[in-house]
């Protein structure tokens, strides 16, 4: 069965600090995708990134990043020098081929409040 | 603009009075789905479609319905809601049932149940 856990429930930082967001996975396929949603206080959910199992080379997307690990079923995302505007809840998600594609399997999510 | 829409955005209701959300997609998109969101538990999936008259369900369908007639709407009804559906509810899109294109989210639906 699949699973995404996102032990971090809630995280406190200060501006301009780093925060690293962890989420780890399980499924039984090798292909599969793993995906991260930021859930601002307005409530709808925007796309961050998509990786599939195929692709273990980290991504940087300006002051975001992200680390794939297979080996450690993990995919990690950092904000650097993190601002106001970062503090939402991050969902992080897995689909795979046992569903035939068909569905996210979501964690429970990061509160990540960051304070000026 | 490209979106999902939902309507409507917020709905207090009492139990057993029959409603429906609508969903509305404006991308020419195969697959629909809906989630519904709660605190601790995350999204979970209630039913999928992935095109006109093809719908499935998801990891939690009980006590709704839904139906494809069209491409672009996918409507959640919920013919006698309970207490236990009061949720935030999100209508989803993507391209093809490929899981390499990500889903879009409607704005989101949250439901009182009295």
């Amino acid at each position: 069965a699949q699973k995404v856990t996102q032990a971090q429930t809630e995280i406190s930082v200060v501006e301009k600090e780093d925060v690293t967001l962890d989420c780890v996975y399980e499924t039984r396929d090798t292909t599969y995708y793993l995906f991260w949603y930021k859930q601002p206080p307005s409530g709808e959910l925007v796309f961050l990134i998509r990786r599939n199992s195929f692709d273990e080379q980290n991504e940087i997307s300006g002051r975001y990043s992200w680390n794939f690990q297979k080996s450690t079923s993990s995919f990690n995302f950092t904000i650097t020098a993190s601002q106001v505007v970062d503090s939402a809840v991050y969902f992080c998600a897995l689909s795979d081929e046992n569903t035939g594609f068909q569905k996210l399997v979501f964690g429970t999510g990061t509160r990540l409040l960051v304070s000026p | 603009e490209a979106q999902v829409t939902q309507n409507p955005r917020y709905l207090i209701t009492v139990t057993g009075k029959k409603l429906t959300v609508t969903c509305s997609q404006n991308m020419n998109h195969e697959y629909m789905s809906w989630y519904r969101q709660d605190p601790g538990l995350g999204l979970r999936q209630i039913y999928y479609s992935m095109n006109v008259e093809v719908t499935d369900k998801g990891d939690v369908p009980e006590g709704y319905k839904v139906s494809r007639k069209e491409k672009r709407n996918f409507p959640l009804i919920l013919e006698s809601p309970s207490p236990n559906q009061t949720s935030l509810y999100f209508c989803a899109s993507k391209l093809g049932q490929s899981s390499y294109n990500e889903q879009f989210f409607g704005p989101g639906t949250r439901l009182t149940v009295l």
